[in-house]
């Protein structure tokens, strides 16, 4: 089946520092791909929807300047943490969407920061 | 954008009984509606889904439920299992893909 691989699963930043997290379909082509967020305990919040080869639409409150996402291919899909504070410890997570009714989802990344 | 509700946000239900969760939508454009089973720090798991063009699905003890015109679709679990406990979520899938709060269901054995 769809395999997403997300990376890293774990990651300790300082505060002030950045942080990417990768998305990579293994196996399909992903044309788009979502990246979400979720706190403990709590739903996944959309962020922002990745088309490949186009700037990415993000949610509405979603500083698009502090997450960066980069779908540069259809097999990888970038975001970019920049200057990150407490707050923005979260655990992250990816779908890809292949066809119109696939989506799989990456393992998750969760960033502590420091 | 998409609006999704989920019903109720916690569940207990003594093991063998049914358990039963509701989503309502707001974009009527929203036409796939799978269903997450999401256990601890892992990814979710896709359970079953269901599209707009279909009222009901089922897969062995679990089933899907799909009202258009008042918005709304329920999962179905019967003869539940302690294994059935983890948070469980709804999406709507218009142009984008939204999830519901989420419902963490507790099977007592």
């Amino acid at each position: 089946g769809a395999v997403v691989s997300q990376h890293p699963s774990r990651v300790i930043c300082k505060s002030g520092t950045s942080v990417k997290i990768e998305c990579r379909s293994l196996d399909f082509q992903a044309t788009t791909m979502f990246w979400y967020r979720q706190f403990p305990k709590q739903s996944l919040m959309l962020m922002a929807t990745s088309n490949e080869g186009s700037k990415a639409t993000y949610e509405q409150g979603v500083e698009k300047d502090k997450f960066l996402i980069n779908h540069a291919s259809l097999t990888l899909s970038t975001l970019t943490v920049t200057s990150a504070h407490p707050e923005d410890s979260s655990f992250y997570i990816c779908s890809a969407r292949q066809g119109p009714y696939g989506y799989t989802f990456g393992s998750g990344t969760r960033l502590t920061v420091v | 954008g998409e609006n999704v509700e989920q019903h109720p946000s916690t569940l207990s239900v003594q093991e063998g009984d049914s358990a039963v969760i509701k989503c309502t939508y707001s974009d009527s454009a929203s036409n796939y509606f799978p269903w997450y089973k999401q256990e601890l720090g892992k990814r979710p798991q896709l359970i079953i889904d269901i599209r707009s063009n279909v009222g009901e699905k089922k897969d062995q003890r679990i089933a899907v439920t799909l009202n258009k015109t008042a918005k709304h679709f329920s999962l179905h679990i019967t003869e539940t299992q302690p294994e059935d406990s983890a948070v469980y979520f709804c999406a709507a899938r218009g142009n984008q893909f939204y999830f519901g709060t989420g419902t963490s269901l507790t099977v007592i054995p």
